[in-house]
């Protein structure tokens, strides 16, 4: 079965602080896609980035980084130097790769608080 | 801008009563994806239609229905509301629905509130 464990339920930094967010992922499949998307006080889903199983190549764009390793089954996300406008819950999420439909699985969701 | 659009934004309604929920996919996305968001149960998918045709279901109720026209655009009809069904519902749209996955890009969501 999949299933998405974003294990840390809510954090807070101050800011200029890195932080890393956790997400551990189960799945069967061998071609997946793992997501992480933002989800601002404003309730919108704003997508961050994309990953798929064949590409353990880690990702930088700008402050935010990702490390994805599949012999761990985790894709963590990294903030460095995190600021007051990245306060929001961060979803992780799984997508199976199947012929003629997809959906996504996702993690509860981490708050993070970022204090000025 | 995500480039989905949904409508509207916010409803306020008893329970008993019926709701539709409208999204707008991307300009050139085929696919329309429901998601319920509540407290209790997190993001959980409820259907998947693909050029007007459905192609999965998740956790819809019965009470639940959707459909996507031949525009596109797709509608989530709520019926029989109760108090439990108050969340904030998401449309997706991706520009495919199988083997080559892509990102969906999600709309702002409707916020039901059930009194």
């Amino acid at each position: 079965a999949q299933k998405v464990t974003q294990a840390q339920t809510e954090i807070s930094v101050v800011e200029k602080e890195d932080v890393t967010l956790d997400c551990v992922y189960e799945t069967r499949d061998t071609t997946y896609y793992l997501f992480w998307y933002k989800q601002p006080p404003s309730g919108e889903l704003v997508f961050l980035i994309r990953r798929n199983s064949f590409d353990e190549q880690n990702e930088i764009s700008g402050r935010y980084s990702w490390n994805f390793q599949k012999s761990t089954s985790s894709f963590n996300f990294t903030i460095t130097a995190s600021q007051v406008v990245d306060s929001a819950v961060y979803f992780c999420a799984l997508s199976e790769a199947l012929y003629n439909f997809n959906k996504f699985y996702f993690g509860s969701g981490t708050k993070l608080n970022v204090k000025p | 801008d995500s480039g989905v659009t949904q409508t509207p934004k916010h409803l306020i309604t008893a329970t008993g009563q019926r709701v539709t929920l409208r999204c707008s996919p991307r300009s050139g996305d085929l696919s329309v994806y429901w998601y319920q968001q509540s407290l209790d149960q997190g993001l959980q998918f409820l259907i998947h239609y693909y050029n007007g045709e459905e192609r999965a279901k998740g956790n819809i109720l019965e009470r639940f229905s959707a459909q996507q026209f031949p525009d596109l655009h797709s509608e989530l009809n709520l019926s029989s509301l109760e108090l439990g069904d108050s969340a904030l519902y998401f449309c997706a749209s991706s520009v495919a629905g199988g083997r080559l996955n892509t990102e969906a890009f999600f709309g702002q969501g409707t916020r039901l509130t059930v009194v």
